[in-house]
C-alpha cells in the first residue's frame, strides 16, 4: 500500500515570497503520477499540478513548481510570488498506473499568505 | 460542461436514518470513486469504480453502499447512519488512461 506524508501541518508566507511545500510518499510502484491539490475555503478540489514519474523534468504552471527526488521518493511544491488567492489547504496525492482511478493523499498543509 | 456533480451539498441525518448521495459525470470518464474528508486529514478511499456494473471497496468502506448501473452515475448510500459518518462526501471521477481526479464541489453531512 502507498502512504503519503506531509510534515507541515501549517505554514505562512508574506505575500509574494516564495514558499516551499514539502511531501514524501512510500510506494513499490515504478510508473505513477503526483499531484498536488489545492483546496480553498469554497472546499472545491483543484488540481494544483501534476508530475508522471517516468518524467525527469520536473512539471511546472505558472508561479507554481515541483521538485521531484523520484529515488528519495520526494514531490514538494514551490509556490513563487504567493499572492492573497493562494490562502487553502494544499494536499499531496498519489496514483499508481495500475491503480488508475484512485488516489491516496496526504493529510494536508494549511497555507496562509499574509498581505 | 457541468464536470462531475453531487447532490445534495448539504445534509443532516439522526442516527439511524439512511440516505442516498448522488453523484454524476458527464465526461464519459471510465473511473468513479467516492472520498471522505474529515477535520485535519486528507481524502480518504470508501468505494471506487473502474466501470458500469465493477465496484470495489476503498480504505473505509464499512457503513456505506454503492453502485454504477450506468457510466454516468456513481451514487453513495448511507445504510444506517452513524455520527462517525459526520464528515465532507466527495465524489470523483478519472479517465482510463489515469491522471488527475475531477472532483464534485463535495457534501457536507452531519448526523445527530
Amino acid at each position: 500500500a502507498q502512504t503519503v506524508t506531509q510534515s507541515q501541518p501549517e505554514m505562512s508566507v508574506q505575500e509574494a515570497e516564495t514558499v516551499t511545500l514539502s511531501c514524501t510518499y512510500d510506494t513499490s510502484e515504478n510508473n505513477y503520477y503526483l499531484f498536488w491539490y489545492k483546496q480553498p475555503p469554497s472546499r472545491q478540489m483543484i488540481l494544483v499540478i501534476r508530475q508522471e514519474a517516468y518524467k525527469q523534468q520536473n512539471a511546472t504552471e505558472n508561479r507554481f513548481s515541483v521538485n521531484f527526488q523520484k529515488a528519495a521518493k520526494s514531490f514538494s511544491l514551490k509556490i513563487s510570488d504567493s499572492q492573497l488567492g493562494d490562502t487553502a489547504m494544499y494536499f499531496c496525492a498519489f496514483m499508481s498506473y495500475t491503480n488508475a482511478g484512485k488516489s491516496t493523499f496526504g493529510d494536508g498543509t494549511t497555507l496562509t499568505v499574509k498581505p | 460542461n457541468a464536470g462531475v456533480t453531487q447532490t445534495p451539498k448539504f445534509q443532516v441525518l439522526k442516527t439511524g436514518q439512511s440516505m442516498t448521495l448522488q453523484c454524476a459525470q458527464d465526461m464519459n470518464h471510465e473511473y468513479m470513486s467516492w472520498y471522505r474528508q474529515d477535520p485535519g486529514m486528507g481524502l480518504r478511499l470508501i468505494h471506487y469504480s473502474v466501470g458500469a456494473g465493477i465496484t470495489d471497496q476503498g480504505e473505509v468502506p464499512n457503513g456505506y453502499n454503492v453502485s454504477r448501473s450506468t457510466t454516468e452515475d456513481f451514487p453513495l448510500r448511507l445504510l444506517s447512519a452513524a455520527p462517525s459518518q459526520t464528515s465532507v462526501y466527495f465524489c470523483a471521477s478519472s479517465p482510463r488512461y489515469g491522471g488527475e481526479l475531477f472532483f464534485g464541489e463535495g457534501s457536507r453531512l452531519t448526523v445527530l
